[in-house]
Protein backbone atom coordinates (compact mmCIF):
# COMPACT_ATOMS: atom_id res chain seq x y z
CA UNK A 1 0.00 0.00 0.00
CA UNK A 2 0.82 3.58 -0.58
CA UNK A 3 1.31 6.28 1.59
CA UNK A 4 2.21 9.82 2.47
CA UNK A 5 2.67 11.62 5.67
CA UNK A 6 2.89 15.33 6.13
CA UNK A 7 4.73 15.26 10.09
CA UNK A 8 3.42 19.19 10.90
CA UNK A 9 0.36 20.62 10.78
CA UNK A 10 1.08 24.07 10.47
CA UNK A 11 4.39 25.90 9.85
CA UNK A 12 4.88 29.41 10.64
CA UNK A 13 7.83 31.13 8.84
CA UNK A 14 8.82 35.27 8.67
CA UNK A 15 8.65 36.94 5.16
CA UNK A 16 12.24 36.46 3.50
CA UNK A 17 13.21 33.16 5.18
CA UNK A 18 13.09 30.28 3.60
CA UNK A 19 10.77 27.91 4.67
CA UNK A 20 10.63 23.94 4.21
CA UNK A 21 7.19 21.84 4.47
CA UNK A 22 7.93 18.19 4.93
CA UNK A 23 7.09 14.95 3.16
CA UNK A 24 7.70 11.53 3.44
CA UNK A 25 6.09 8.70 1.31
CA UNK A 26 5.62 5.05 1.50
CA UNK A 27 5.25 2.82 -1.96
CA UNK A 28 6.68 -0.25 -2.71
CA UNK A 29 8.37 0.60 -5.75
CA UNK A 30 9.37 3.86 -7.22
CA UNK A 31 7.13 6.93 -6.67
CA UNK A 32 5.19 9.62 -8.57
CA UNK A 33 5.51 12.47 -6.33
CA UNK A 34 3.65 15.93 -6.80
CA UNK A 35 3.31 18.94 -4.24
CA UNK A 36 -0.09 20.79 -4.72
CA UNK A 37 -0.94 24.43 -3.24
CA UNK A 38 -4.43 25.34 -2.29
CA UNK A 39 -5.55 29.25 -1.44
CA UNK A 40 -8.30 29.59 0.52
CA UNK A 41 -11.80 28.93 -1.29
CA UNK A 42 -10.20 27.25 -4.39
CA UNK A 43 -9.29 24.40 -5.48
CA UNK A 44 -5.94 23.16 -5.48
CA UNK A 45 -3.42 24.12 -8.00
CA UNK A 46 -0.47 21.53 -9.55
CA UNK A 47 2.95 23.25 -8.29
CA UNK A 48 5.96 20.25 -9.19
CA UNK A 49 5.99 16.69 -9.59
CA UNK A 50 8.77 14.16 -9.47
CA UNK A 51 9.08 11.16 -11.81
CA UNK A 52 12.78 10.60 -12.47
CA UNK A 53 16.19 12.41 -13.44
CA UNK A 54 17.55 14.97 -11.22
CA UNK A 55 16.45 14.88 -7.74
CA UNK A 56 15.58 18.37 -6.98
CA UNK A 57 12.32 19.50 -8.88
CA UNK A 58 11.75 22.90 -9.86
CA UNK A 59 8.59 24.26 -9.95
CA UNK A 60 5.87 26.85 -9.69
CA UNK A 61 6.31 29.97 -7.77
CA UNK A 62 9.80 29.78 -6.90
CA UNK A 63 9.14 26.68 -5.40
CA UNK A 64 11.35 23.55 -5.08
CA UNK A 65 11.27 20.23 -3.60
CA UNK A 66 14.12 17.49 -3.08
CA UNK A 67 13.74 13.81 -3.57
CA UNK A 68 15.45 11.88 -1.48
CA UNK A 69 15.11 7.98 -2.16
CA UNK A 70 17.07 6.68 1.31
CA UNK A 71 14.82 9.21 3.44
CA UNK A 72 11.79 8.36 1.04
CA UNK A 73 11.26 12.44 1.76
CA UNK A 74 10.27 15.34 -0.68
CA UNK A 75 10.33 18.20 0.86
CA UNK A 76 9.05 21.34 -0.31
CA UNK A 77 11.44 24.26 -0.18
CA UNK A 78 11.58 28.13 -1.12
CA UNK A 79 14.45 30.48 -0.74
CA UNK A 80 12.60 33.32 0.75
CA UNK A 81 8.86 33.09 1.67
CA UNK A 82 5.98 35.49 0.50
CA UNK A 83 3.49 36.67 2.43
CA UNK A 84 1.12 35.21 -0.13
CA UNK A 85 2.95 32.19 0.04
CA UNK A 86 0.31 31.53 2.82
CA UNK A 87 -2.24 28.57 2.27
CA UNK A 88 -2.71 24.77 2.63
CA UNK A 89 0.09 22.49 0.72
CA UNK A 90 -0.57 18.77 0.13
CA UNK A 91 2.17 16.25 -0.85
CA UNK A 92 1.13 13.03 -2.97
CA UNK A 93 2.21 9.90 -4.33
CA UNK A 94 1.60 7.08 -6.45
CA UNK A 95 3.90 3.98 -7.32
CA UNK A 96 5.11 4.40 -10.35
CA UNK A 97 4.01 1.07 -11.98
CA UNK A 98 0.74 1.09 -10.17
CA UNK A 99 -2.35 1.60 -11.37
CA UNK A 100 -3.70 2.82 -8.24
CA UNK A 101 -4.84 6.60 -7.96
CA UNK A 102 -2.73 9.17 -6.30
CA UNK A 103 -2.53 9.02 -2.61
CA UNK A 104 -2.27 12.93 -0.95
CA UNK A 105 -1.32 13.41 2.21
CA UNK A 106 -3.25 15.74 5.09
CA UNK A 107 -2.04 18.99 4.34
CA UNK A 108 0.19 21.19 5.77
CA UNK A 109 -0.51 25.16 6.55
CA UNK A 110 1.89 27.64 5.76
CA UNK A 111 1.72 30.76 7.32
CA UNK A 112 4.10 33.46 6.50
CA UNK A 113 4.21 36.29 8.70
CA UNK A 114 5.29 40.08 7.29
CA UNK B 1 -8.31 29.34 -13.86
CA UNK B 2 -7.39 25.48 -14.21
CA UNK B 3 -10.43 25.01 -17.04
CA UNK B 4 -12.29 22.89 -14.97
CA UNK B 5 -15.53 24.11 -13.89
CA UNK B 6 -17.88 22.57 -11.35
CA UNK B 7 -21.42 23.72 -11.13
CA UNK B 8 -23.39 24.56 -8.67
CA UNK B 9 -20.57 26.59 -6.27
CA UNK B 10 -22.63 25.99 -3.52
CA UNK B 11 -25.67 23.84 -2.19
CA UNK B 12 -27.53 23.76 0.73
CA UNK B 13 -29.80 20.79 1.17
CA UNK B 14 -31.46 18.71 3.93
CA UNK B 15 -30.67 15.08 5.41
CA UNK B 16 -32.61 12.61 3.13
CA UNK B 17 -32.43 14.50 -0.09
CA UNK B 18 -30.30 13.88 -3.28
CA UNK B 19 -27.79 16.16 -4.91
CA UNK B 20 -26.02 16.13 -8.40
CA UNK B 21 -22.79 17.93 -8.92
CA UNK B 22 -21.57 18.42 -12.07
CA UNK B 23 -17.91 18.63 -13.86
CA UNK B 24 -16.23 19.91 -17.11
CA UNK B 25 -12.98 19.04 -17.50
CA UNK B 26 -10.37 20.40 -19.44
CA UNK B 27 -10.44 20.21 -23.06
CA UNK B 28 -8.68 17.12 -24.33
CA UNK B 29 -8.32 15.61 -20.52
CA UNK B 30 -10.06 11.95 -20.72
CA UNK B 31 -9.74 11.47 -16.97
CA UNK B 32 -12.23 12.95 -14.55
CA UNK B 33 -11.50 12.41 -10.76
CA UNK B 34 -13.69 13.06 -7.96
CA UNK B 35 -12.53 14.21 -4.33
CA UNK B 36 -14.13 14.96 -0.82
CA UNK B 37 -12.27 17.57 1.10
CA UNK B 38 -13.81 17.78 4.53
CA UNK B 39 -11.69 19.14 7.67
CA UNK B 40 -11.69 16.15 9.90
CA UNK B 41 -10.69 13.55 6.74
CA UNK B 42 -8.61 16.04 5.01
CA UNK B 43 -8.75 15.32 0.65
CA UNK B 44 -10.23 11.62 -0.30
CA UNK B 45 -10.21 10.26 -3.41
CA UNK B 46 -13.70 8.97 -4.31
CA UNK B 47 -13.62 7.64 -7.84
CA UNK B 48 -11.88 8.04 -11.44
CA UNK B 49 -13.55 8.12 -14.84
CA UNK B 50 -11.51 7.81 -18.15
CA UNK B 51 -13.07 8.38 -21.19
CA UNK B 52 -16.43 7.56 -19.96
CA UNK B 53 -15.55 4.32 -18.26
CA UNK B 54 -14.85 3.76 -14.13
CA UNK B 55 -11.23 3.17 -13.81
CA UNK B 56 -10.78 3.46 -9.87
CA UNK B 57 -12.50 3.78 -6.86
CA UNK B 58 -11.70 5.06 -3.67
CA UNK B 59 -13.61 5.98 -0.17
CA UNK B 60 -16.80 6.02 -1.98
CA UNK B 61 -20.07 5.33 -0.21
CA UNK B 62 -22.44 3.10 -1.38
CA UNK B 63 -24.91 6.33 -1.24
CA UNK B 64 -22.70 8.04 -4.02
CA UNK B 65 -22.38 7.49 -7.57
CA UNK B 66 -21.15 8.87 -10.51
CA UNK B 67 -20.94 8.55 -14.41
CA UNK B 68 -18.67 10.48 -16.94
CA UNK B 69 -20.99 11.19 -20.08
CA UNK B 70 -19.50 11.03 -23.88
CA UNK B 71 -18.81 14.72 -24.15
CA UNK B 72 -16.63 13.65 -21.17
CA UNK B 73 -18.49 15.47 -18.44
CA UNK B 74 -18.60 13.83 -15.10
CA UNK B 75 -21.62 13.79 -12.49
CA UNK B 76 -21.45 12.85 -8.87
CA UNK B 77 -24.60 11.68 -7.29
CA UNK B 78 -25.35 11.99 -3.40
CA UNK B 79 -28.34 10.54 -2.13
CA UNK B 80 -29.95 10.11 1.26
CA UNK B 81 -27.62 13.04 2.45
CA UNK B 82 -26.68 12.91 5.86
CA UNK B 83 -25.36 16.05 8.19
CA UNK B 84 -21.13 14.39 7.78
CA UNK B 85 -21.78 14.37 4.09
CA UNK B 86 -20.97 18.34 4.53
CA UNK B 87 -17.80 19.17 2.42
CA UNK B 88 -16.07 20.38 -0.42
CA UNK B 89 -16.41 18.14 -3.22
CA UNK B 90 -13.87 18.68 -6.26
CA UNK B 91 -13.72 17.33 -9.74
CA UNK B 92 -9.99 17.04 -11.05
CA UNK B 93 -9.27 16.29 -14.71
CA UNK B 94 -5.70 14.81 -16.44
CA UNK B 95 -4.29 13.53 -19.50
CA UNK B 96 -3.64 10.08 -19.98
CA UNK B 97 -1.25 9.00 -21.98
CA UNK B 98 -2.48 5.08 -21.54
CA UNK B 99 1.17 4.17 -20.87
CA UNK B 100 0.58 4.18 -17.10
CA UNK B 101 2.57 7.77 -16.97
CA UNK B 102 0.65 9.35 -14.36
CA UNK B 103 -0.30 13.56 -15.18
CA UNK B 104 -0.44 16.02 -12.75
CA UNK B 105 -4.11 16.66 -12.34
CA UNK B 106 -6.19 19.85 -13.15
CA UNK B 107 -8.66 21.07 -9.89
CA UNK B 108 -11.61 22.77 -9.87
CA UNK B 109 -12.89 25.68 -7.82
CA UNK B 110 -15.07 22.98 -5.73
CA UNK B 111 -18.49 22.48 -4.54
CA UNK B 112 -19.31 23.00 -1.58
CA UNK B 113 -22.24 21.28 0.09
CA UNK B 114 -24.26 21.91 3.51
CA UNK B 115 -26.85 19.31 4.54
CA UNK B 116 -29.09 21.34 7.12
Amino acid sequence: AQSVAQPEDQVNVAEGNPLTVKCTYSVSGNPYLFWYVQYPNRGLQFLLKYITGDNLVKGSYGFEAEFNKSQTSFHLKKPSALVSDSALYFCAVRDIWGNTPLVFGKGTRLSVIA
Amino acid sequence: DSGVTQTPKHLITATGQRVTLRCSPRSGDLSVYWYQQSLDQGLQFLIQYYNGEERAKGNILERFSAQQFPDLHSELNLSSLELGDSALYFCASSVESGLGILNEQFFGPGTRLTVL
